[in-house]
């Protein structure tokens, strides 16, 4: 979804239950998506990638999908963890090289719920 | 080592001081990036270097000046800042590959008086 203001999106999760964080792209050239997870007071860190010919893939616990046909991204977090508490960014990469270009959507907060 | 370092970590600026941010890494990697982030946004890209030479200038103002001395280090220079420009902002590198993961340092939180 999509900031109002000063307000990030939130998504309220459980511990244990799996968490779904949503992201819609905007350029169809776009050939390589990047989700990043970002603490409080610190840089954001990658957490998995995904490349525009493939619309899965699974890391440690994260799984991303990737819907060419409606410009959509998803991350999914199976048994969601405190420590899983962070903004999410999704980001989409524009061009090659030197003109390389990533560009974030506007986050999502997850709050675990102990 | 897949540590980017930026110093300081925090920094407080007259709107007639210059100061400088410096970024760091050893992994190699021929891209450096800055970006600024505002609180509860995304990161913004500033400026990109590839190579040592600045490939893209995303329209940042005069009073952002960076600096790529070496393949290691990138600088930001600040001269005339206004208040709206405090923020965290961002040091990334990127080894070069087209889908090589950007590695970001954790920022230096700035804020102009």
């Amino acid at each position: 979804g999509e900031s109002v203001g000063l307000h990030l999106p939130t998504l309220s999760v459980q511990e244990g239950d799996n968490s779904i964080i949503n992201c819609a792209y905007s350029n169809s050239a776009s050939d390589y998506f990047i989700w990043y997870k970002q603490e409080s007071g610190k840089g954001p860190q990658f957490i998995i990638d995904i490349r525009s010919n493939m619309d899965k893939r699974q890391g440690q616990r994260v799984t991303v999908l990737l819907n060419k046909t409606v410009k959509h991204l998803s991350l999914q977090i199976a048994a969601t963890q405190p420590g899983d508490s962070a903004v999410y960014f999704c980001a989409e990469n524009i061009g090659s090289g030197g003109y390389q270009k990533v560009t974030f959507g506007t986050g999502t907060k997850l709050q675990v719920i102990p | 080592d897949t540590e980017v370092t930026q110093t300081p970590k925090h920094l407080v600026m007259g709107m007639t001081n210059k100061k400088s941010l410096k970024c760091e890494q050893h992994m190699g990697h021929r891209a450096m990036y800055w970006y600024k982030q505002k609180a509860k946004k995304p990161p913004e890209l500033m400026f990109v270097y590839s190579y040592e030479k600045l490939s893209i200038n995303e329209s940042v103002p005069s009073r952002f000046s960076p600096e790529c001395p070496n393949s290691s280090l990138l600088n930001l220079h600040l001269h005339a800042l206004q208040p709206e420009d405090s923020a965290l902002y961002l040091c990334a590198s990127r080894r070069g590959g087209d889908t090589d993961t950007q590695y970001f340092g954790p920022g230096t939180r700035l804020t102009v008086l």
